[in-house]
């Protein structure tokens, strides 16, 4: 089983909706990240929080609002999506961003998508 | 802008066989990450190799790095069944920060 846990498995929204993605870990890590994946397509990074602060922003449109809360913790606020961002967003976190670190992620199960 | 191409992207063989799926990318780096998916599900990390040389197995499966020819490889020996997933290869292009590129995934079905 995965140590990232992320909520809700599977999410139907409409355009004008607002709702939010929950990820949490417990491994101690100290770097989560938000990736997008479509259908038959590799996971394609969004964003990189390192220490509670957010490092990388791979431009990633607005409408899409990360949060880290605390070190265990990362949303991803939706507002406004369309229909082109139904895909599963994967949560995963790592050891650390230094140098030292192995740089091994550990996803989340994910949270499928649909916007209407 | 960093490209790392896996070949084949579709494989199907029969349970027994060996076969090699090939990560190649286009840029310098010493980290490369090979995870697996199942259908629907999540990415399961596999073998970490994070210098010019490492080799790592693990079952059934084998990945090694040369970084001189900016290629890694995953062998897989005696098929089962059980190894039908895609395979994705992944290259830290940002050491330390931890941007990772994935490649296209490799389909892999075993047949029995």
């Amino acid at each position: 089983d995965t140590e990232v846990t992320q909520t809700p498995k599977h999410l139907v929204m409409g355009m004008t909706n607002k709702k939010s993605l929950k990820c949490e870990q417990h491994m101690g890590h100290r770097a989560m990240y938000w990736y997008k994946q479509k259908a038959k397509k590799p996971p394609e990074l969004m964003f990189v929080y390192s220490y509670e602060k957010l490092s990388i922003n791979e431009s990633v449109p607005s409408r899409f609002s990360p949060e880290c809360p605390n070190s265990s913790l990362l949303n991803l606020h939706l507002h406004a999506l369309q229909p082109e961002d139904s895909a599963l967003y994967l949560c995963a976190s790592s050891q650390d961003v230094g140098g030292a670190n192995t740089g091994e992620l550990f996803f989340g199960e994910g949270s499928r998508l649909t916007v209407l | 802008e960093l490209k790392v191409e896996q070949n084949p992207l579709f494989l199907s063989m029969q349970e027994g066989k060996n076969y090699t799926i090939y990560c190649n990318y286009s840029t310098t780096s010493d980290r490369l990450y090979w995870y697996r998916q199942d259908p629907g599900k999540s990415l399961e990390s596999l073998f970490v190799l994070l210098s010019n040389g490492a080799v790592k197995q693990e079952g059934r499966l084998m990945a090694s790095l040369d970084t001189k020819a900016r290629l890694s490889t995953l062998h897989i020996t005696a098929a089962v069944h059980d190894l039908s997933a895609t395979y994705f290869c992944a290259v830290d292009i940002n050491k330390g920060a931890q941007k990772l590129v994935f490649g296209q995934g490799t389909r892999l079905t075993i047949n029995p």
